[in-house]
């Protein structure tokens, strides 16, 4: 039974470029939440995606979004880089809100 | 406002001490309240969660202990051993909405052999 699996593993962007970031559920988890972990903190909640919609959202800017696909995989995108968008960035899955699972993350580096 | 504290940034204990970590939740509505271990350069763990409905949960040398009057809850690791050495956090749910966690800033747990 694989877990919550994300890719890349690590990136490093230029500043003012995109990136998306994916992460597929653990089997049988329909709810993807994604998270920032700056370095030295605790994870921060971006948003939430359940039926291909987002339904809850942090207090991160438009510049981050996102995307739910029918088999509940999700990607993250992040436009216009910014030096400060250097972090683990962590998907979690669940089914409905019970089980939250942390996939290993992606650790993006912007220069 | 969405807002969860914990103390200490840092601990530091002898093999075989116990070790006590804490938060405070500032939405009374929260219900749920989870902790997670992270090792360096790994993917934080759920390691036991409390509902609000229970004052105390224990997990062998792990507990839980929750003040819904006070808004705090706290884990307490005894025996302490090398292996438990990481950062753990503690997290809330805004309003009761579990699909939302708020962490705390985490803490630095530090066991000597």
């Amino acid at each position: 039974d694989a877990g919550v699996t994300q890719s890349p593993t690590h990136l490093i962007k230029t500043r003012g470029q995109q990136v998306t970031l994916r992460c597929s559920p653990k089997s049988g988890h329909d709810t993807v939440s994604w998270y920032q972990q700056a370095l030295g903190q605790g994870p921060q909640f971006i948003f939430q995606y359940y039926e291909e919609e987002e339904r809850q959202r942090g207090n991160f800017p438009d510049r981050f979004s996102g995307h739910q696909f029918p088999n509940y995989s999700s990607e993250l995108n992040v436009n216009a880089l910014l030096l400060g968008d250097s972090a683990l960035y962590l998907c979690a899955s669940s089914l409905g809100q019970r089980g939250y699972t942390f996939g290993s993350g992606t650790r993006l580096t912007v220069v | 406002g969405e807002n969860v504290e914990q103390h200490p940034s840092t601990l530091s204990v002898q093999e075989g001490d116990s070790a006590v970590i804490k938060c405070t939740y500032s939405d009374s509505a929260s219900n749920y309240f989870p902790w997670y271990k992270q090792e360096l350069g790994k993917r934080p763990q759920l390691i036991i969660d409390i509902r609000s409905n229970v004052g105390e949960k224990k997990d062998q040398r792990i507990a839980v202990t929750l003040n819904k009057t006070a808004k705090h809850f706290s884990l307490h690791i005894t025996e302490t051993q090398p292996e438990d050495s990481a950062v753990y956090f503690c997290a809330a749910p805004p309003g009761g909405n579990t699909g939302k966690l708020i962490f705390g800033q985490g803490t630095t747990l530090q066991v000597k052999p």
